[in-house]
């Protein structure tokens, strides 16, 4: 069975802090790996995507990383902001021929001012 | 351009009674998933469309259907509805291929 485990699972921060928030996976089968931000009670926002051959992307204070070799990834939220609070969720796709996403358990983040 | 579209909202069903969803893709996405969330189990994957044919399909019991129309708009039906069936239920399209997938505001289901 594949897993998904994100660590931590909950965090608490002052506003400004850099934070690192990880993602490991057991499926070597990585074709692309996907970030998201969950608000409570609504659908999931993509933050970014990173195809199996990329180590990483960025869009504003976001940078994501990819490592299939270990099976990791981490998403680094430079300078958080209380608007960052939300359920931060990484999942992947095993391959091309399906858009099939393994979830992570997910990191709860609180940003406080 | 507008995203991926759910209806409806909220609903409230009995035990029982069976419900459909609706989920309208991002227009040109032929791509449509669909996953189940509840706090004790997660996101877990129901099944997924591609120009109409089901290509994946997750674990759950044969109450749980769907179908994707020519126009990539899909739906999916829960028969017998049972007190575990209350979720959010989350839609999902792409382009396919390595693209980025994109979902909707969800469908909160309540079985009483």
């Amino acid at each position: 069975k594949q897993e998904v485990t994100q660590i931590p699972a909950a965090l608490s921060v002052p506003e400004g802090e850099n934070l690192v928030l990880n993602c490991s996976f057991t499926d070597s089968a990585i074709y692309n790996l996907q970030w998201f931000r969950q608000d409570p009670g609504k659908g999931l926002t993509s933050l970014l995507l990173i195809q199996s051959s990329q180590r990483e992307q960025t869009s504003g204070r976001l940078n994501a990383s990819l490592d299939k070799s270990s099976g990791r990834s981490t998403l680094y939220i430079a300078a958080s902001q209380p608007g960052d609070s939300a359920t931060y969720l990484c999942a992947h796709r095993r391959s091309y021929n399906t858009d099939k996403l393994i979830f992570g358990t997910g990191t709860r983040l609180q940003v406080f001012p | 351009k507008a995203g991926v579209t759910q209806t409806p909202r909220y609903l409230i069903k009995t035990r029982g009674q069976q419900v459909t969803l609706s989920c309208s893709p991002i227009s040109g996405h032929r791509s449509v998933s669909w996953y189940q969330q509840t706090p004790g189990q997660g996101l877990q994957f129901l099944f997924e469309y591609f120009s109409e044919t089901q290509r994946n399909k997750g674990n759950f019991p044969g109450r749980f259907s769907g179908r994707q129309f020519s126009n990539s708009r899909s739906e999916m039906n829960v028969s017998t509805l049972e007190l575990g069936d209350s979720a959010l239920y989350l839609c999902a399209s792409s382009l396919a291929g390595n693209n980025e997938q994109f979902f909707g505001p969800g469908t909160r289901l309540t079985v009483l």
